[in-house]
């Protein structure tokens, strides 16, 4: 069975950094490309970040670009996401999410999230 | 950036009975491969969404056949046909062909 677990959530202030990490099983990790998808507190969901399965590519939202940096390491089966400059509005539940082998922002499982809490 | 939009944010429904959510997108979805790039998530309370359905009508698996999908171009919608309470969530719709993906506003089931 697929599994995804994050971890690395936490309280931080304004301008830290943080990272998350999300630890997967149950597939052939390096064949899928993976991404992270935030939900704010009551709120919707936004994509955020998706890296291919080999990690050669990265994209990112606009509203994290510059900020945000995925990561992946095949050898662990482990997707990262190192956040810096914090801001509150990054405050938010952050899911990572396995794709279809079709493409990197398509998914198909999802984890059971980490929540990052911005404050001073 | 694509924009989905669903109605009705919110629905009340009376276990038996059936469901109806629309999603719109201001962009087409079928792509020059002939798939549509329409997905459906449902998030039950506290947990993460799980995926109900992809390129439009294709259920994943382990999801029952209470659970619809159908449209095409920028207009779908997710049917299920007897509502059970263990549907109750907010269901998403989502829109993977163009970068970045993007999901309507979620709409909130609940049971009568």
């Amino acid at each position: 069975d697929v599994q995804l677990v994050e971890s690395g959530g936490g309280l931080e202030q304004p301008g830290g950094s943080l990272r998350l990490s999300c630890a997967a099983s149950g597939f052939t990790f390096s064949s899928y490309g993976m991404s992270w998808v935030r939900q704010a507190p009551g709120k919707g969901l936004e994509w955020v970040s998706a890296i291919s399965g080999s990690g050669d590519a990265t994209y990112y939202a606009d509203s994290v670009k510059g900020r945000f940096t995925i990561s992946r390491d095949n050898f662990r089966n482990t997707l990262n996401l190192l956040i810096n400059s914090l801001r509150g509005e990054d405050t938010a539940v952050y899911f990572c999410a396995k794709a279809f082998r079709d493409g990197y922002w398509r998914f198909d499982y999802w984890g059971q999230g980490a929540l990052v809490t911005v404050s001073s | 950036d694509t924009v989905m939009t669903q109605t009705p944010l919110s629905l009340s429904v009376t276990p038996g009975q059936p469901a109806s959510i629309s999603c719109k997108s201001n962009q087409r979805l079928l792509y020059s491969d002939g798939k549509t790039y329409l997905y459906w998530y449902v998030q039950k309370p506290g947990q993460s969404p799980q995926l109900l359905m992809y390129e439009v009508s294709r259920r994943f698996s382990g999801v029952p056949d209470r659970f619809s999908g159908s449209g095409s171009g920028t207009d779908f919608t997710l049917e299920i046909s007897r509502v059970e309470t263990d549907d109750v969530g907010v269901y998403y719709c989502m829109q993977g062909l163009y970068l970045p993906p993007t999901f309507g506003q979620g709409t909130k089931v609940e049971i009568k």
